[in-house]
């Protein structure tokens, strides 16, 4: 059962142009998403989060937005850069009363960025 | 800052042998999850301590078990390990307050 999907194995976009990065999920009670970045040999670096109660969270050159209707998040990065090539995980969580916070991952989506 | 820190980064074991990978969590982080990453897919969660207790578990059987020390710090035990437990083992830590959980480099097993 996933619960967190990442349809798009990979996805190529020239340097300076926007990349968009798509996520779905199925459990309407995750209440909070995160987005981690991955490079080959290193642990994932969390990027930008996005609380349910909100429909867009941006900082410096991500944003995402957060369609809760159509159970759907995405990553936008602009302008992107070589740098920003890399494997982008997308992460659900149910905190609630709790607090647990156990992450949903997605499979991730191969970012490259060509010069 | 020291960040996560793991250890060791790459271990390869027999199938059937015990195995143990620590973490140290980010200062000031008190909360404490592992995780399996298979090659090609996202991480899975195993488990979550809190306050040296088990608070939350995956779907992974007992041979996988955890420890949290007062210190924060943490270890996961595989028990007679099989092929498919090869993996990238991750762990990850937040203060119990925080939402943002932030990981190690890993520890690469690989059960021959």
């Amino acid at each position: 059962d996933q619960q967190v999907k990442q349809n798009s194995p990979s996805l190529s976009v020239q340097e300076g142009r926007i990349s968009i990065l798509n996520c779905d999920y199925t459990n309407s009670m995750f209440d909070y998403f995160l987005w981690y970045k991955k490079y080959p040999a290193e642990g994932p670096t969390f990027l930008i989060s996005i609380s349910s109660i909100k429909d867009k969270n941006e900082d410096g050159r991500f944003t995402v937005f957060l369609n809760k209707s159509a159970k759907h998040l995405s990553l936008h990065i602009v302008p992107s850069q070589p740098g920003d090539s890399a494997v982008y995980f997308c992460a659900a969580s149910l905190y609630g009363s709790s607090n647990t916070g156990k992450l949903i991952f997605g499979q991730g989506t191969t970012l490259q960025v060509k010069p | 800052d020291a960040g996560v820190t793991q250890s060791p980064t790459h271990l390869i074991k027999t199938r059937g042998q015990q195995v143990t990978l620590r973490c140290s969590p980010k200062s000031g982080h008190d909360t404490v999850s592992w995780y399996q990453q298979a090659l090609g897919q996202g991480p899975q969660f195993i488990f979550q301590y809190y306050e040296e207790e088990e608070r939350q578990r995956g779907n992974f059987p007992d041979r996988f078990s955890g420890h949290q020390f007062p210190n924060y710090s943490s270890e996961l035990n595989v028990n007679a390990l099989w092929l498919g437990d090869s993996a990238l083992y991750l762990c990850a830590s937040r203060p119990s307050s925080g939402t943002e959980a932030f990981f190690g480099q890993g520890t690469r097993l690989t059960v021959v």
